[in-house]
Order: C-alpha cells, then structure tokens, then sequence
C-alpha cells in the first residue's frame, strides 16, 4: 500500500509567487516523521524541512514552511516568493517510529513533483 | 561541519560484474541508510546500519549487500550486476536525536551505469 502520495507530477510557478506542494501519507503508527527534500538536477538530495507528529507547530524553515493536517494526514509543503533556483524534483518522505527511539530510518518517499518556476 | 560524501560519483559496469559504492557520514552521525534511485521505481531503501549492524533491510535481493565500519563509513556492494541495477544509489546519515536533536541528510549520490 502506498503510503507516501504526491498527486502533482509537474507544477509550473511564476517567480516570486507563493507555491504549496501537496503530500498526503498513511500510517497506522502515533508517531512519525515528515520530511521535504528537494533534488535538482546534479541528483543531490537537499534536505528543506522536517515535521513531527507531535509537533503542535507547524515546522518553518525560511522560505519553506510545512501546512501540517494530522486529521487530514497531510503534510503540503509551502514555499513563499519562489525563486529561479527552487526549480527542482520536490520529495515528500515519511519515518515512521519515535524519533527518541533512535532506530528505524527508513524512509518511504512519494514520487516526487517536478517544480518549474518560471521568470 | 561537512557533509554526506560518497564515493565515487560515477561508475560504468559491465553486466556480470561487481560494484562496492562508499558512503563517509557526517561526523557523530552513527546510523547510515542507503537508497537506490530509478526513473521506474522512485526511491526505494536498500538498508540501514547502525553500530556495524544491520538494522533494516529492504525488499532487495541477496546480491546486494552492506557493511559499515567501527567509524561509521559504509559501503554497499551489488554483485553480478543486471542491466536494472543502473540506477542512481544514495546514502543518508542521520544523527542521534539524544545528542543534537535529529537530522538526517543525504549524499551527492553514486550514479552506477551497467551496459
């Protein structure tokens, strides 16, 4: 079963407007962590941000930001002002597990959105 | 501090051949994951190390193995490689959340090439 699902395959965004990449997940664990990372071409893995479920805030991270929905079991990862260089595969991923309980790192990614921002 | 490296960044394999793939953590990060990157397949994890354990393995077969050393560097290794393994195979480490709170991030990446 699926547990990570990103719905946007490609999204094309004006500079400097406002994007929400969306990331719905699945887990039967009280637990877990979300993470958003972003791959640009060369292939690196570029960590954004992190959001556990415990967490009452929603996580920020400069531009990024994560719209937390426990409820709803979502996890949309904002980006405010877009820039040129945000242009990349955007990975939503999921560790499921208490973080205290340091084992388990597997992460289960979704299948990613492809970000064009456009000038 | 530096980051996940990996090395080396680019390999072209022959079918049949074998392949070890290097993974150096951020320094004081213990545990190290690896995850094989296909455009078919998305990201799928390999297996994690902790302590010069295996912890977590996933649904790979035999022929791809691991190891990490008493410093926390990894390698993994594919053995009789297939046209299929061409794939791009990163590492993450990731901290003890006791220590400095959690973080886990990943390498630049080995893209391997099998023809």
């Amino acid at each position: 079963a699926q547990k990570i699902t990103q719905t946007q395959p490609g999204m094309f965004v004006q500079e400097k407007e406002a994007v929400t990449l969306d990331c719905t997940y699945d887990t039967s664990d009280q637990s877990y962590g979300l993470f958003w990372y972003k791959q640009p071409s060369s292939g690196e893995m570029i960590f954004l941000i992190y959001q556990g479920s415990y967490d009452e805030q929603n996580a920020t991270e400069g531009r990024y930001s994560l719209n937390f929905q426990k409820a709803r079991k979502s996890a949309n990862l904002v980006i405010s002002a877009s820039q040129l260089g945000d242009s990349a595969m955007y990975f939503c991923a999921m560790r499921e597990g208490r973080i205290s309980n340091f084992g388990n790192e597997k992460l289960t990614f979704g299948t990613g959105t492809r970000l064009t921002i456009i000038p | 501090k530096a980051g996940v490296t990996q090395t080396p960044r680019y390999l072209i394999k022959t079918r049949g051949q074998q392949v070890t793939l290097s993974c150096s953590p951020i320094s004081g990060h213990r545990s190290v994951s690896w995850y094989q990157q296909t455009p078919g397949q998305g990201l799928q994890f390999l297996f994690e190390y902790f302590s010069e354990t295996q912890r977590n393995k996933g649904n790979f077969p035999g022929r791809f193995s691991g190891r990490q050393f008493s410093n926390s560097r990894s390698e993994m290794n594919v053995s009789t490689l297939e046209l299929g393994d061409s794939a791009l195979y990163l590492c993450a480490s990731s901290s003890d959340p006791g220590t400095s709170g959690y973080e886990q991030y990943f390498g630049p990446g080995t893209r391997l090439t099998v023809t």
